[in-house]
């Protein structure tokens, strides 16, 4: 069972490059989310989604967008890399009112 | 602001000792708590939870204690190993998303 699958896990971008991170869950789980944590502090929450079709802002949405068109897949865009979103992703996913299953990471930094 | 804290950035311990972690939190109307395991690396990992209809709660070497009253959530650690190093977070459930405190880096040492 492979959980929660993020790639990369290690990119570099240029300021103002693009690009994707991808996210994938196999336990059908309805929610996903995106977190971001820079160094020594905790996550903050990007963007959340409670099903296919449905996404909402968290708490540091700017500079990102996501889409949410199958249950399995939750990717997160980067449309105008900054230096400020230098950090580490992590995409999440859970069942309603159960605990909230984290991927590995996705290291990323802007240059 | 965040309404979840931890009250010690570090807490170093010895191979063997009990530790205790604690936590603040300001949202009297949350309902569920998460203990999370981050080792270097790595994504976080579920450790255990409570609902706050409940004090207390307890699972393999771990427990983790509620006190609504004071709006504080503790994790405690028995007979804790090397394999126990890490920073632990306690997250707040908001709707849908959990909101994290900082971390309180555990190091234990043999």
């Amino acid at each position: 069972n492979a959980g929660v699958t993020q790639t990369p896990k290690f990119r570099i971008l240029k300021i103002g490059q693009s690009m994707t991170l991808q996210c994938a869950q196999d336990m059908n789980h309805n929610y996903m989310y995106w977190y971001r944590q820079d160094p020594g502090m905790g996550l903050k929450l990007i963007y959340y989604s409670v099903g296919a079709g449905i996404t909402d802002k968290g708490e540091v949405p700017n500079g990102y967008n996501v889409s949410r068109s199958t249950t399995e897949d939750f990717p997160l865009r980067l449309e105008l890399a900054a230096p400020s979103q230098t950090s580490v992703y992590f995409c999440a996913s859970s069942s309603p009112g159960n605990t909230i299953y984290f991927g590995e990471g996705s290291w990323l930094t802007v240059v | 602001g965040e309404s979840v804290g931890l009250h010690l950035p570090t807490l170093s311990v010895q191979e063997g000792d009990n530790s205790i972690i604690n936590c603040a939190y300001s949202n009297s109307a949350s309902d569920y708590f998460i203990w999370y395991k981050q080792e270097s690396g790595k994504g976080p990992q579920f450790i255990i939870d409570i609902r706050s209809n409940m004090d207390k709660r307890q699972g393999q070497r771990v427990t983790v204690l509620l006190n609504k009253t004071v709006k504080h959530l503790s994790l405690q650690i028995a007979a804790t190993q090397p394999g126990d190093s890490a920073v632990y977070f306690c997250a707040e459930k908001e709707g849908t998303a959990l909101i994290f405190g900082k971390g309180t880096t555990l190091s234990v040492s043999s």
